[in-house]
């Protein structure tokens, strides 16, 4: 049964950096069957894709064309775990944050379909002074 | 980006009832299509993937239908437990997107 824990603070002021981790039992942040996602919640703009990092072979990330200059997203394989790093925050990214695992059913060859399977409790955060 | 528009917004139905969502992508996404329930304070579960394939542990009330653009759920019989929020989200291409979801209601 794959866990995914979260953790990070509630509150973060304006122009501050918005920190937040994953931590992963039941699977491996390395897994070639996975990838590993952050995603928010809030009214304004519903359900938003922010990123993504997976290993194959190496390590990628990708990240949404919103956010692409403040984010980063971050695997610790020693730790078993995925971070979520947002610079430069404002109050319009008050959301709820979820980690969530996308995974990969694959045959020999080729990976043909992802499904968002498991995702963290979320963890409400605020950009307020 | 690919945009995922549902239909409807919301939606008011009693116990028993068949209730039908819509979900349409602005472009040919194949079966890459997947569908969530959400209740209030707690994360998306999955129900539906690849379009038609039942997560496992979800009951089969609930079943998906469609490919390219199309796509359908439907609740079979509506049960109290189904009151929730309900959305798509395409796999075909990154960034991953989300219908705006459909609420239902008790009627």
């Amino acid at each position: 049964q794959v866990q995914l824990l979260q953790s990070g603070p509630g509150l973060v002021k304006p122009s501050q950096t918005l920190s937040l981790t994953c931590a992963i039992s039941g699977d491996s942040v390395s897994s070639n069957y996975a990838t590993w996602n952050w995603i928010r919640q809030s009214p304004s703009r519903g359900l938003e894709w922010l990123g993504r990092t997976y290993s194959r072979s190496k390590w990628f990330n990708d990240y949404s064309v919103s956010v692409k200059s403040r984010v980063t997203i971050n695997p610790d394989t020693s730790k078993n775990q995925f971070s979520l790093q947002l610079n430069s925050v404002t109050p319009e990214d008050t959301a709820v944050y979820y980690c969530a695992r996308d995974r990969a059913d694959c045959n020999s060859t080729t990976c043909y379909t992802y499904y968002f399977d498991y995702w963290g409790q979320g963890i409400l955060v605020t950009v307020s002074s | 980006d690919i945009q995922m528009t549902q239909s409807p917004y919301s939606l008011s139905a009693s116990v028993g009832d068949r209730v039908t969502i819509t979900c349409r992508a602005s472009q040919s996404i194949s079966g890459h299509l997947n569908w969530y329930q959400q209740k209030s304070g707690k994360a998306p579960k999955l129900l539906i993937y690849a379009a038609s394939s039942l997560q496992s542990g979800v009951p089969s009330r609930f079943s998906g239908s469609g490919s390219g653009t199309d796509f359908t759920l439907t609740i079979s019989s509506l049960q109290p437990e189904d009151f929730a929020t309900y959305y798509c989200q395409q796999s075909s291409s990154t960034p991953r997107t989300f219908g705006q979801g459909t609420k239902v209601e008790i009627k």
